[in-house]
């Protein structure tokens, strides 16, 4: 049973336009969060976090939402650029899980210019 | 530092033959992990290790698979026998001390497996 789910697999947006990747999870004992980054070839990368006391984390472009009544994150990337097009992965963890990071499957980013 | 290596980058092997893979963290990290990743079910954690010792190995689908850590820079998957659905990307990992397994975690390039 995945716990952590991207539904969408794949999603194509113009330069400098806003990304929105979206994350849903089922366990209410997830307390923090993370979104990674994967280029082809290479392994993911850490790109920014959450803690669940928390409903936004801002980072330059990159900011992450959490709506923990509805089991819900999503990554926004404003303005979106060229070089973000990437496989994006959110990943959870929580007491219950014993640290361990609950990765979903993915979504592929990718920016028109 | 030179990150996390894995080596071979890409392994090409017939079914029932015996396959390892190894990695070396970044010096001074005190924590291993071992994911595979699918395009069905994502980053999957086999195994991870906290100061060369296994903490959870409940992600390690079957007794085929087995990980050693044999000091504070070498860790091996093992993959025997091999079947051609354990063909996948498999990443090594590693993070900072006292940092825990939620902290941020550093990825190597990952090894291709397939199995033929």
């Amino acid at each position: 049973d995945q716990q952590v789910k991207q539904n969408s697999p794949s999603l194509s947006v113009q330069e400098g336009r806003i990304s929105i990747l979206n994350c849903d999870y089922t366990n209410s004992m997830f307390d923090y969060f993370l979104w990674y980054k994967k280029y082809p070839a290479e392994g993911p990368t850490f790109l920014i976090s959450i803690s669940s006391i928390k409903d936004k984390n801002e980072d330059g472009r990159f900011t992450v939402f959490l709506n923990k009544s509805a089991k819900h994150l999503s990554l926004h990337i404003v303005p979106s650029q060229p070089g973000d097009s990437a496989v994006y992965f959110c990943a959870a963890s929580g007491y219950n899980q014993g640290g361990k990071l609950i990765f979903g499957q993915g979504t592929e980013l990718s920016v028109k210019p | 530092d030179a990150g996390v290596i894995q080596s071979p980058r890409h392994e090409v092997t017939e079914m029932g033959q015996e396959v390892t893979l190894r990695c070396k963290p970044i010096s001074g990290h005190d924590y291993l992990f071992w994911y595979r990743q699918t395009m069905m079910r994502g980053l999957e954690l086999l195994i991870y290790f906290n100061n060369n010792v296994p903490i959870d190995d409940s992600g390690m689908p079957e007794d085929r698979f087995s990980a050693k850590m044999p000091n504070a820079s070498f860790s091996t998957l093992k993959i025997q026998p091999s079947e051609p659905r354990d063909s996948a990307v498999y990443f090594c990992a590693s993070s900072l001390p006292g940092g825990g397994t939620t902290d941020t975690q550093y990825f190597g390039p990952g090894t291709r497996l397939t199995v033929l």
